[in-house]
């Protein structure tokens, strides 16, 4: 049972560059979400995915797009990198609903050129 | 709208002190809160929850939080630190739509010997 699993771990990126972060869970969640963390402004959720097929904004998205593959999985991707990009990346999965523990992968650490 | 004030980017104190972390919210409905740590090069995990059932409530690793709804806290406290205390603490409140987690700004928690 791995939990939340994140690929890639490390990644530099020229401007203007594209990339797709990969996030899968084995618990058989029904919600996942992206969050980004810059030191000082805590966790930011970029979009999440309350059920299949269902996705929607959070609180930063620009710059940003998501596909809700199947149940397992929820990827990221980034069409034309920026320096403000840089940051370091979570995927999180919960069964879903407001009281729900969130449980988080070891992130995605991203430096944008 | 929802919002979480950590008070505090850094707490320091010694080994066998009091831990206190401190966490204020803002919630037009009943919240659900929750604290997560983050230890370095780490994802995040969940130390509580409040969900209201209990206004004091016990997480792993001797850690409590107490909610108070007059004084729209929910204080993170310890009563003897250990070293491998050290890590990133962060105060959340979860949004109904979705179950979406807004975090505070995190406080780091360091422990001298």
């Amino acid at each position: 049972n791995a939990g939340v699993t994140q690929t890639p771990k490390f990644q530099v990126l020229k401007t203007g560059q594209s990339m797709t972060l990969q996030c899968a869970q084995d618990m058989n969640h029904n919600s996942m979400y992206w969050y980004r963390q810059d030191p000082g402004m805590g966790l930011r959720l970029i979009y999440y995915s309350a059920s299949e097929g269902t996705t929607d904004k959070g609180e930063v998205p620009n710059g940003y797009n998501v596909s809700r593959l199947n149940k397992r999985e929820f990827s990221l991707r980034l069409e034309s990198a920026a320096p403000s990009q840089t940051s370091v990346y979570f995927c999180a999965s919960s069964v879903g609903g407001v009281s729900e523990t969130q449980y988080f992968g070891p992130g995605t650490r991203l430096l944008v050129l | 709208a929802q919002s979480v004030t950590q008070l505090g980017s850094h707490v320091s104190v010694s080994e066998g002190a009091l831990v206190l972390l401190r966490c204020n919210y803002s919630s037009s409905v009943p919240p659900y809160l929750f604290w997560y740590v983050q230890y370095p090069n780490q994802g995040l995990q969940l130390l509580l929850k409040y969900t209201s059932a209990a206004t004091l409530v016990k997480g792993i690793n001797g850690f409590e939080a107490e909610f108070k709804k007059s004084e729209t806290s929910f204080h993170l406290t310890k009563p003897s630190a250990h070293m491998s205390d050290a890590a990133e603490y962060f105060c959340a409140v979860s949004v109904i739509q979705g179950g979406k987690l807004i975090f505070g700004q995190g406080t780091e928690l360091s422990v001298k010997p």
